[in-house]
């Protein structure tokens, strides 16, 4: 069972646009919720996150919206410029002190200049 | 600071062999995590340590793997034997302490298994 679904495999935004990169989960259960980028060759790095007390967060170009009821959680990078093209993973770690990610499909974000 | 260590960066084998992928993680931290990436499964917690004890390896395939952290620096997971399935991209992460704590990956070991 997936429990941190993504469900747009890609995106395509065009340079200073605003770009929104969604998730779900199927778990209540969890304490943080975690954005990740990736290049290609090379490992996942952490961008953002937000507790599951919060509805926001929020660094530079990019903020995270937490909305419990709807056990959604989304990514907005503005403006979005050619070099945020990347894959965005969002994860998230489960309730029980383990720290441990569960991390959703990815979705695949080019920015056009 | 360098990182966290992963070696090799490439791996190709074939099947039956055994294979061992090595990781180093950033000084000072005291969690070590083994993902797996593939097509199918995208990533995946294969397992992790804390303080050096294995904490959960439910992630793990089958006997077919184990790993390692005889210290604080230094982690291995092992395939033996491989099958031509096990090929993917392994990526090792480690954590300083806290649940919340931010996990450092590497940048990955990509092993083909013919």
């Amino acid at each position: 069972d997936q429990q941190v679904k993504q469900n747009s495999p890609s995106l395509s935004v065009q340079e200073g646009r605003i770009s929104i990169l969604n998730c779900d989960y199927t778990n209540s259960m969890f304490d943080y919720f975690l954005w990740y980028k990736k290049y290609p060759a090379e490992g996942p790095t952490f961008l953002i996150s937000i507790s599951s007390i919060k509805d926001k967060n929020e660094d530079g170009r990019f903020t995270v919206f937490l909305n419990k009821s709807a056990k959604h959680l989304s990514l907005h990078i503005v403006p979005s410029q050619p070099g945020d093209s990347a894959v965005y993973f969002c994860a998230a770690i489960p309730s029980g002190n383990t720290g441990k990610l569960i991390f959703g499909q990815g979705t695949t974000l080019q920015v056009k200049p | 600071d360098a990182g966290v260590i992963q070696s090799p960066r490439h791996e190709v084998t074939e099947m039956g062999q055994e294979v061992t992928l090595r990781c180093k993680p950033i000084s000072g931290h005291n969690s070590l995590f083994w993902y797996r990436q593939t097509m199918m499964r995208g990533l995946e917690l294969l397992i992790y340590f804390n303080n050096n004890v294995p904490i959960d390896d439910s992630g793990m395939p089958e006997d077919r793997f184990s790993a390692k952290m005889p210290n604080a620096s230094f982690s291995t997971l092992k395939i033996q034997p491989s099958e031509p399935r096990d090929s993917a991209v392994y990526f090792c992460a480690s954590r300083p302490g806290g649940a919340s704590g931010t996990q450092y990956f590497g940048p990955g070991t990509r092993l083909l298994v013919l």
